[in-house]
This record gives C-alpha cells, structure tokens and sequence, in this order.
C-alpha cells in the first residue's frame, strides 16, 4: 500500500516552458486535491476533484489545469511556467472527508523551482 | 471566503517546556482538522474534532473545539526534540464541497 505518490520530487524549470506533476493513490480514495506552499504561507488549494471525471477551481487556480480520468490519477499541468510558480506542491487523498477520522493522506510533494 | 488564522507563527521552547497553538476561523467549522509537518516533510493528519466542545487526547497532546466551533487550540505537554516541526490546523465549513482550509501554520523548535 503505497499511499499517494508524487512525481517528481525536484524539477528545475525555465520560464515559459510547460510540466506535468503527476500524484496517484492506491486508496480507493473518491477526493483529490493540489495544494502549494509556499515559506510562511501554509497550504493553498489550487484544484481538487471530486471523483473521476469532476474537478473543480481552489483558491490559486490560475496558469494551473488538472484531469482525473481515473480514480487513482490527478495530474496537475502547468503551461508557460512563471517564477510566481516556483514553489512546493503536495497532492492529497481522502476517502470521505468530514466523515472520518482518516483525514486527508498527502504525498511527499514536488519542489519546483522556476527560473 | 473562509479564512483561518493560526498563532503563534513561531514558538521556541526548552525540552520538557509545554506548547500551545491556537486556531480561529471566520466561519463556524462543521470540522477541525490537525497536521503536523516536520522539516523538509510533507503534512501528516492528526486528528479530527466535529463536535462542540470537544476534547481529545493522544499521549502529551490534547486537542479542543470550542463551544461556538470556531476556534480550536493544541497543547503539547512536556515537549519533546521528536514534537519539532509545523502543527497546522484545517478547516471546513458547512457547505465547503469538501475543502479544507488550512492555517499558515505554527513552527515549533524544541532546545534539547
């Protein structure tokens, strides 16, 4: 049981070029969500989905897109990467959130570094 | 939108020196949810809290939900060099498609 994992785990990027972050879980889980953080600022939801098929805007959606065609993917894509972006990026999991203790499960993020 | 606020930002203690962190939402929170970071790691879940009032232990850790459900704190007692790292507090809202909000979180360094 791997939990949710993330690739990759450091990525150098030049502005204007483009990526794909993938996270994937092994949970069964129906909720997804891309958080960053950025030093001092906590966790800010950029997308999150609720099932396969359905995603939804967060707080910092903008130069960000998202897919879940499957229960266990959520890549997050970024287009004409910019510094603002530079920054780290944890995907999370959660089985039934608000309704269990389980909370959510997160990966060990990526740290992107736009330059 | 729903914003929450955690202080302290920072706190330094001496080993076996007790911690509080403090949470408060602009909304009533149909949940509170707690993470802790350690350093260079990613945010691993803690406990959860729904009910008015609640309190809830594990080990030297105690948990509360206020009565009106919108602030929540986390008292370490007799801290410890293994409690370093970055307690977050998480909430959701009545109607918040499932969203947490989390706080900027309080960082913790304990001197051995």
């Amino acid at each position: 049981n791997a939990g949710v994992t993330q690739t990759p785990k450091f990525r150098i990027l030049k502005i204007g070029q483009s990526m794909t972050l993938q996270c994937t879980q092994d949970m069964n889980h129906n909720y997804m969500y891309w958080y960053r953080q950025d030093p001092g600022m906590g966790l800010k939801l950029i997308y999150y989905s609720v099932g396969a098929g359905i995603t939804d805007k967060g707080e910092v959606p903008n130069g960000y897109n998202v897919s879940r065609s499957t229960t266990e993917d959520f890549p997050l894509r970024l287009e004409l990467a910019a510094p603002s972006q530079t920054s780290v990026y944890f995907c999370a999991s959660s089985f039934l959130p608000g309704k269990t203790n389980y909370g959510y499960t997160f990966g060990s993020g990526t740290r992107l570094t736009v330059v | 939108g729903q914003q929450v606020m955690q202080i302290p930002q920072y706190q330094h203690v001496q080993e076996g020196e007790d911690f509080t962190t403090y949470c408060n939402s602009s909304t009533t929170l149909s949940n509170i949810q707690w993470y802790k970071q350690r350093p260079g790691g990613h945010p691993v879940f803690l406990i959860q809290l729904v009910k008015s009032g609640e309190v809830k232990k594990q080990k030297r850790l105690t948990f509360q939900f206020g009565e009106a459900k919108k602030n929540s704190s986390l008292h370490i007692t007799a801290t410890q060099t293994t409690d370093v790292g970055t307690y977050f507090c998480a909430g959701e809202s009545g109607g918040s498609n499932y969203k947490l909000t989390f706080g900027k979180g309080t960082l913790l360094t304990v001197n051995p």
